[in-house]
């Protein structure tokens, strides 16, 4: 079983939808988690970084951690065209290197 | 916008031949990282370094080497390419109060390899 697993879709949604983006994981260690936005022929840049349970919101962004489920989600409201990209999850129990998902890619379509 | 360089972004070469894809950062970053990105997969990390003259393997074995010289250059070697290291390679960065373990890594647009 991989320690993290992500649905690489890719997922077409219409402009302004609710995006919903999630990845399970199986290490109770990991406390550290985040998501990466990367754009075609670009390297991976930060978009959200939660420590340990609960939610985390920065604009249209929200991030949640389910810590009893191994459950994280990234949501994105109001989608945009520039929205669209690959959302990489990734965590870290703090002792050793990030652990990616395989990222999911996202379409926006205006 | 972060502050690392990688060169070349693209290259196509044949086998056998030897290869360096350099990396560079003007953040006085302490840690730095090599991943290998295929498409659909997940980010691996082959190599990291703390510091200078410092360096590590990472998850995925990989027959490349690193070396850490000087602190803003962390360049990653093939001795002989071969078509399995057709790739994209992404380079990264991170400070050293933060970093890798707790996910702030700041990364390159990547070298993007095909050997024939």
């Amino acid at each position: 079983q991989k320690e993290v697993e992500q649905d690489p879709g890719p997922l077409s949604v219409p402009e302004g939808a609710i995006v919903s983006l999630n990845c399970t994981y199986s290490n109770s260690a990991f406390q550290y988690f985040m998501w990466y936005r990367q754009y075609s022929r670009k390297g991976p840049e930060l978009l959200m970084y939660t420590y340990s349970s609960g939610n985390k919101e920065d604009g249209r962004f929200t991030a949640q951690v389910d810590k009893s489920s191994k459950y994280i989600s990234l949501f994105i409201r109001d989608s945009q065209p520039s929205d669209s990209a690959t959302y990489l999850c990734a965590m870290s129990s703090g002792n050793t290197p990030l652990v990616f998902g395989k990222g999911t890619r996202l379409s926006v379509i205006a | 916008e972060a502050d690392i360089y990688q060169t070349p972004r693209y290259l196509v070469i044949g086998t056998g031949k030897k290869i360096t894809l350099e990396c560079s950062q003007t953040m006085g970053h302490d840690k730095m990282y090599w991943y290998q990105q295929d498409p659909g997969m997940e980010l691996h990390l082959i190599h990291y370094s703390y510091g200078v003259n410092s360096t590590e393997k990472g998850d995925l074995s990989s027959e490349s080497t690193v070396s850490r010289i000087r602190t803003e250059h962390f360049p990653l070697t093939l001795e002989s390419a071969r078509p399995s290291h057709t790739s994209q390679y992404l380079c990264a960065s991170s400070e050293r109060s933060k970093g890798a373990n707790t996910g702030e890594l700041f990364f390159g647009e990547g070298s993007r390899l095909t050997v024939l």
